[in-house]
């Protein structure tokens, strides 16, 4: 169980366009969901944290209008980056918390963006 | 401000003996910690988690220590095994783990046949 998909698992753009990524928890409802970036060879860095049913709540410097998240349900968010540049290409996690009080936050396989 | 450190970037150990991963953490709010494996290009993938009421948990393999005085977590490895060999990340959230986690740098290990 808790299981955690994303779409697309990687994907090319041209500068100047938006892409959209899902994230969904397959066997489990997740209240709560995070979006982070990981650039090579470094640690994951927390995005923002997704809430269902209300506005996203992002970490200092990360633009909210740029990197738009909704999270329409209690098994999918959506992270768009919009009018996407060559520094924005990374690989993007997603994760979930399983479950209330004591939860372990499960990932997604991670969305490959390269913007070209 | 690097919350959470892997002061190890690296690590290779023999295949059976005992791998030992270490993480240190300067937030006192901090109470729940986890320890991550990651290949690359690939999500992490939970390993065994430990609450700050506990000074130890074990499953299989895998045994997590807390040193809550000294700020300190250690992820035990016995015995080790090639498929091991990965980039582990230890993490730490405050509220029990319903809040967001923060990572460490990273321990590559390299379980060597």
């Amino acid at each position: 169980g808790a299981v955690v998909s994303q779409h697309p698992s990687w994907v090319i753009c041209k500068s100047g366009t938006s892409v959209k990524i899902e994230c969904r928890s397959l066997d489990f409802q997740a209240t709560t969901m995070f979006w982070y970036r990981q650039f090579p060879k470094q640690s994951l860095m927390l995005m923002a944290t997704s809430n269902e049913g209300s506005k996203a709540t992002y970490e200092q410097g990360v633009e909210k209008d740029k990197f738009l998240i909704n999270h329409a349900s209690l098994t999918l968010s959506t992270l768009t980056v919009t009018s996407a540049h060559p520094e924005d290409s990374s690989f993007y996690i997603c994760s979930a918390i399983l479950g209330t009080g004591v939860g372990e936050q499960y990932f997604g396989p991670g969305t490959r963006l390269t913007v070209t | 401000d690097q919350q959470v450190k892997q002061n190890s970037p690296s690590l290779s150990v023999q295949e059976g003996r005992i791998s030992i991963l270490n993480c240190d953490y300067t937030n006192s709010m901090f109470d729940y910690f986890l320890w991550y494996k990651k290949y690359p290009a690939e999500g992490p993938t939970f390993l065994i988690s430990i609450s700050s009421i506990k000074d130890k948990n074990e499953d299989g393999r895998f045994t997590v220590f807390l040193n809550k005085s000294a700020k300190h977590l250690s992820l035990h490895i016995v015995p080790s095994q090639p498929g091991d060999s990965a980039v582990y990340f230890c993490a730490a959230s405050a509220n029990f783990g319903n809040e967001k986690l923060t990572f460490g740098t990273g321990t590559r290990l390299t379980i060597i046949p």
